[in-house]
């Protein structure tokens, strides 16, 4: 069965101090790792897609990179905007209407 | 550009009623449709998808059902609501046209409450 993990639970950064977000994943042949943020009260929106071990990706404040077990999330210099749960998700290459999803970390971001 | 509409947002429902959730999809045709379940601590758990009009399939047995009567509607149903139906759904998208575009689009959610 697939698993993800996201690590940790919570996190709370100080403005401008960067640190990563860890989704652990067990997936039998991966078609592509997601990332989303969402807001309370909101749906997940839509961050990044990975496809294969050693693809990076960037976004503004957010780099996202992928390793045959691990993704992280980087963020850099964050600000309060950026206080949201990111959620992590994996889809296996045989079924691919199937996304897994882990528990998402809560980040806050204080000014 | 594509859109996601899913209403209402928020619903306080007696134990034993009928429930209707609805989502419709605007600026792209064929799309896969998806009904998730969202509980606090608990990742998102994917209740049904649909790749065609009155094609779906079913995740987890439940209380539920979902019909697609249109090419891009998506409908959440139950005949009678149990306590345990309360939590945060969640409809999406993502592209028909093949596999290698597969990230889901989400709407709003609808934050359900069975009282």
């Amino acid at each position: 069965e697939d698993q993800v993990t996201q690590s940790p639970e919570a996190l709370r950064l100080q403005e401008g101090e960067s640190s990563s977000l860890n989704c652990s994943y067990t997936v039998s042949g991966l078609r592509g790792l997601f990332w989303y943020r969402q807001d309370p009260g909101k749906g997940p929106e839509f961050l990044f897609t990975l496809y294969s071990a050693g693809e990076e990706k960037e976004k503004e404040r957010l780099k996202a990179t992928l390793t045959k077990k691990e993704s992280f999330l980087h963020i850099t210099a964050p600000k309060p905007e950026d206080s949201a749960t990111y959620l992590c998700a994996v889809q296996a290459a045989w079924g691919y209407q199937k996304v897994t999803f882990g528990t998402g970390t809560k980040l806050q971001v204080i000014p | 550009s594509q859109t996601i509409h899913q209403w209402p947002a928020t619903l306080v429902q007696p134990v034993g009623s009928p429930l209707s959730l609805e989502c419709t999809v605007e600026g792209t045709s064929n799309p896969n449709l998806y009904w998730y379940r969202q509980a606090a601590g608990r990742g998102l758990q994917l209740l049904f998808y649909s790749i065609g009009i009155d094609q779906i399939s079913s995740e987890v047995p439940q209380n539920l059902s979902a019909s697609r009567p249109q090419d891009r509607q998506f409908i959440l149903s139950s005949k009678k609501l149990l306590l345990s139906d309360s939590g945060f759904y969640l409809c999406a998208w993502s592209s028909g046209a093949g596999p290698t575009n597969t990230e889901a689009f989400f709407g709003q959610g609808t934050r359900l409450t069975v009282v």
